[in-house]
């Protein structure tokens, strides 16, 4: 069974320019979850997405960050725009459902905001 | 709100010691679930165990053991004879799975260095 797929691995971008990364979740599981991992620091979760809609954003900064799950499967996250201290790895994650239920992790991207 | 402290910042042993990893957390919850994840140098975050709150029973696993105290509010990990490939960052993480969000809330993470 494939795992969670990010792409891109690594990103080096300007502050106040656009960013996106992409997240294929492991088949057939309906949860997605997007976190922010600073270095030195536990993961942050930014969205839940159930099937194609929102479950918590109330950590997502919405001023900069979106994030959308259009078909139910893929999800991309957008920062427009960037600033320094977005620096960090974003971290993808899949369950089969919402109840607790284990969280696979992708390999992340690399931020780096210059 | 819900917390997880992993007091040990960074920890280091010499191969084949024992080694026990803490974390305590807050929950107001009576159904929350538990969890620790291992973070090699590569950077993915690896799954490792899953507890939920209605089930202390200890757990073993080769050289992997977790400890589950409800009265201490504790989930800890030990690693029995350490080796070097055990060194990574170690993450406990709590999940209240309440009104169906069940996003995880990660300690800062133990260092583990294990020493050849």
């Amino acid at each position: 069974e494939a795992g969670v797929a990010q792409s891109p691995r690594y990103k080096i971008i300007e502050k106040r320019q656009s960013v996106a990364f992409w997240c294929n979740p492991i088949s057939g599981h309906a949860t997605l979850y997007w976190y922010q991992q600073i270095l030195g620091q536990g993961p942050k979760l930014l969205i839940q997405f159930q099937n194609n809609g929102v479950v918590d954003d109330s950590q997502l900064p919405k001023d900069r960050f979106s994030a959308e799950r259009l078909k139910g499967v893929d999800s991309t996250l957008k920062i427009q725009p960037a600033k320094l201290e977005d620096s960090a790895v974003y971290l993808c994650a899949s369950s089969r459902t919402r109840l607790g239920e284990t969280q696979y992790f992708g390999p992340g991207t690399r931020l780096l905001v210059l | 709100a819900q917390k997880v402290t992993q007091a040990q910042t960074e920890i280091s042993v010499v191969e084949k010691e024992d080694v026990t990893l803490d974390c305590v957390y807050e929950t107001r919850d009576t159904t929350y679930y538990l969890f620790w994840y291992k973070q090699p140098p590569s950077g993915e975050l690896v799954f490792l165990i899953r507890r939920n709150s209605f089930d202390e029973q200890n757990e073993i696993s080769g050289r992997y053991s977790w400890n589950f105290q409800k009265s201490t509010s504790s989930f800890n990990f030990t690693i029995t004879a350490s080796q070097v490939v055990d060194s990574a960052v170690y993450f406990c993480a709590l999940s209240e799975a309440r009104g169906g969000a069940d996003g995880l809330t990660f300690g800062k993470g133990t260092h583990l260095i294990i020493q050849p």
